[in-house]
């Protein structure tokens, strides 16, 4: 069965400091696709990335980067000196290739609040 | 604007009334996707289409929803007798056919029932 674990609810911190997301994955598949999608207070959620199995580099991009490592199941997402528009509701999701509907299965999601 | 788009984006009603939600998707995508999404807790699958074809439901997906897409287009969602358990976020995502394609959301529909 799948599941996607993101153990903190809530993390607060001050702008410019830097923040890492947790994420912590189960899937049976050899092959599936990880994701972070943010939702800020305006309720959209917005797509940050996409990582498929066989792909365990990680990425950077601008202030974010992303650290996936198999061996620990995980996914966490680094935000480096946060600012203000950085709050949001932080969502991973995996997605499991052999499954027909490629759904996504979301976490519980992790609340950033960034102090100015 | 080429994003997935969702009307009404909020609706109030009584138990008991139906209800129907409207999803625009991207117009290239072959998969829409609806899911819905409670206070606190991540979205929650319920429903795909490909093209114009449901190919599957979940559990969460009782008898008094049903959706639709025809003509692969926009897609709509009907809740019947609602109840206010059905209180929640419903989301709409569409993406391209092949598995593992990232998801775009639209903003939602935010469903009270009273």
């Amino acid at each position: 069965a799948q599941k996607v674990t993101q153990a903190q609810t809530e993390i607060s911190v001050v702008e410019k400091e830097d923040v890492t997301l947790d994420c912590v994955y189960e899937t049976r598949d050899t092959t599936y696709y990880l994701f972070w999608y943010k939702q800020p207070p305006s309720g959209e959620l917005v797509f940050l990335i996409r990582r498929n199995s066989f792909d365990e580099q990680n990425e950077i991009s601008g202030r974010y980067s992303w650290n996936f490592q198999k061996s620990t199941s995980s996914f966490n997402f680094t935000i480096t000196a946060s600012q203000v528009v950085d709050s949001a509701v932080y969502f991973c999701a995996l997605s499991e290739a052999g499954a027909g509907a490629n759904n996504l299965f979301f976490g519980t999601g992790t609340r950033l609040t960034v102090i100015p | 604007d080429t994003g997935v788009s969702q009307n009404p984006r909020h609706k109030i009603t009584k138990r008991g009334q139906n209800v129907t939600f409207r999803c625009d998707p991207i117009s290239e995508h072959n998969r829409l996707y609806w899911y819905r999404q409670t206070l606190g807790q991540g979205p929650e699958f319920l429903t795909y289409f490909q093209n114009e074809a449901q190919l599957e439901k979940s559990r969460l997906l009782s008898d008094r929803f049903s959706a639709e897409r025809p003509k692969g287009s926009f897609s709509t969602l009907e809740i019947q007798r609602t109840e206010q358990g059905d209180s929640a976020m419903y989301l709409c995502a569409s993406s391209l056919l092949a598995g593992g394609f990232e998801q775009f959301f639209g903003p939602g529909t935010r469903l009270t029932v009273l």
